[in-house]
C-alpha cells in the first residue's frame, strides 16, 4: 500500500514565522502535490512537482514555495506566515502517466493555525 | 476550462436510506473520473474511478457511480447508508492527456447520517 506521511497533524505558528510542512511518500511516485482545503472551497492546488527539483505553480501559489531535493520528499514553505494561511494542508502523490494513473494518494493532512 | 461541480454542499439522509451524490464535469474529451471520501480529520481515500468500459463502476464500501456522457455526470450512489458513511465526498476529473497528473476537484459534498 502507498503511504504518504506528513510531518505534523497539528501546527500552531505566529504571524511572520517561516513554516515548513514536510511530506514523504514511500512508493517511488514521480508526482507530488500540495493542496490547501478550506470550507466551501474544496481542494485548491498550491504547487506540484513531477520530478526531483522540478516544480510548477498551481492555482494559489502566492505566499508559498516548495522544495523537492529527493524523489520521496516534497516540502511546502510559508516564507512569512500570515493569518489567512490558517488552513488544512494536504499532500498527495501519484505515479507518472495519464488517465487512470492520475489516481492520487493522500496524506492525513496538517491543520495549521497562524496566530 | 475544465471544471467539476458538486451542486449539493450538504446532504442529510437517514441510516438505511439510499444515497445519490451529484457530480457534473465540464471537459470536451474523454474524462477520467474519481470519487474520494474524507472522514473527519483525515486525508482523502479513493472510493472508485472510471476511465473506460462499463459506465457503471463499483467501488469500496458498497459505493457505485455511473458515468453518463450525455449529461456530463458521474453521480455516486449507495443503496443503504450506514452511520459510518458520514464524511465529505469529492468528485475529481483528470484530463485525457495530462501532464503532471493534475486532478480538478469539485467543492465537496458533506454527508450527514441521521439515526
Amino acid at each position: 500500500d502507498v503511504k504518504v506521511t506528513q510531518s505534523s497533524r497539528y501546527l500552531v505558528k505566529r504571524t511572520g514565522e517561516k513554516v515548513f510542512l514536510e511530506c514523504v511518500q514511500d512508493m517511488d511516485h514521480e508526482n507530488m502535490f500540495w493542496y490547501r482545503q478550506d470550507p466551501g472551497l474544496g481542494l485548491r492546488l498550491i504547487y506540484f512537482s513531477y520530478d526531483v527539483k522540478m516544480k510548477e505553480k498551481g492555482d494559489i501559489p502566492e505566499g508559498y514555495s516548495v522544495s523537492r531535493e529527493k524523489k520521496e520528499r516534497f516540502s511546502l514553505i510559508l516564507e512569512s506566515a500570515s493569518t489567512n494561511q490558517t488552513s488544512m494542508y494536504l499532500c498527495a502523490s501519484s505515479i507518472a502517466g495519464q488517465g487512470p494513473y492520475n489516481e492520487q494518494f493522500f496524506g492525513p493532512g496538517t491543520r495549521l493555525t497562524v496566530l | 476550462a475544465q471544471s467539476v461541480t458538486q451542486p449539493d454542499i450538504h446532504i442529510t439522509v437517514s441510516e438505511g436510506a439510499s444515497l445519490e451524490l451529484r457530480c457534473n464535469y465540464s471537459y470536451g474529451a474523454t474524462p477520467y473520473l474519481f470519487w474520494y471520501v474524507q472522514s473527519p480529520g483525515q486525508g482523502l481515500q479513493l472510493l472508485l474511478k472510471y476511465f473506460s468500459g462499463d459506465t457503471l463502476v463499483q467501488g469500496i464500501k458498497g459505493f457505485e457511480a455511473e458515468f453518463k456522457r450525455s449529461q456530463s455526470s458521474f453521480n455516486l450512489r449507495k443503496p443503504s447508508v450506514h452511520w459510518s458513511d458520514a464524511a465529505e465526498y469529492f468528485c475529481a476529473v483528470a484530463q485525457s492527456y495530462n501532464q503532471g497528473g493534475k486532478l480538478i476537484f469539485g467543492q465537496g459534498t458533506e454527508l450527514s447520517v441521521k439515526p
